[in-house]
């Protein structure tokens, strides 16, 4: 079984800081996905990193694929309190399937 | 608009009881998954199916079951319901090949009590 681990498990800041969050696997994985989950509502995907190495923008966020492709990490600059959230991360293999990490939460306080 | 949708939002039922969460999606998707969410395993598989009359068990399989007669319909059926099976559930769907986007449904919260 692939396993993905996630960290930290919760991350609360004042508006306008920086925060990373973190995602490690034993496994390598053939694609690595992000998702944001609000409460109440289901995950909605961010993006997908494919190759060792990539780096891929989306506004303030930044999503980074290792070089062997078993970690990831989503960086967000001058976080705002509609980054709230919980950020899930996913690697994709065969088929599809999604093996998700336990998830990381976060708390920006205006 | 296509979507993805759950039902009921909220259940509520005794041990020992048969239970059936619904899942509909008008996205024409392949491939329909489900998940159960709980506070620190995150999303974990419990079954899946790419296409009509197709199902696979996941890593979390055992006291549920689905079936896919159309498309559109994926059916998670608690057989008789454990304590340990309270958690919220997400049904999702995926168009087939290559890297595709899941898309997930509100999801289910279920209680049982």
């Amino acid at each position: 079984t692939q396993l993905l681990e996630q960290s930290p498990q919760f991350l609360s800041i004042q508006e306008g800081e920086n925060l990373t969050v973190y995602c490690n696997s034993s496994s390598v994985f053939s694609s690595l996905q992000w998702y944001r989950q609000e409460p109440g509502e289901g995950p909605v995907l961010l993006v997908t990193v494919v190759t060792g190495g990539e780096v891929k923008k989306l506004k303030r966020l930044t999503f980074q694929f290792g070089d062997a492709r078993k970690d990831s990490s989503l960086h967000i600059t001058a976080a705002q309190p509609g980054d709230t959230g919980l950020y899930l991360c996913a690697g994709g293999a065969a088929g599809n399937k999604l093996t998700f990490g336990g998830g990381t939460r976060v708390l920006v306080k205006p | 608009d296509a979507e993805i949708t759950q039902s009921p939002r909220h259940k509520i039922t005794e041990t020992g009881r048969q239970v059936t969460l619904a899942c509909h999606q008008t996205w024409n998707h392949n491939n329909m998954f489900w998940y159960r969410q709980d506070l620190g395993h995150g999303l974990r598989l419990i079954h899946y199916s790419y296409g009509v009359q197709d199902t696979n068990k996941g890593e979390v399989s055992d006291g549920y079951s689905v079936s896919r007669s159309n498309t559109e319909d994926l059916p998670l059926t608690l057989e008789s319901a454990a304590s340990s099976q309270t958690s919220v559930y997400f049904c999702a769907s995926s168009a087939s090949g290559g890297l595709t986007e899941a898309f997930f449904g509100q999801g289910t919260r279920l209680t049982v009590v």
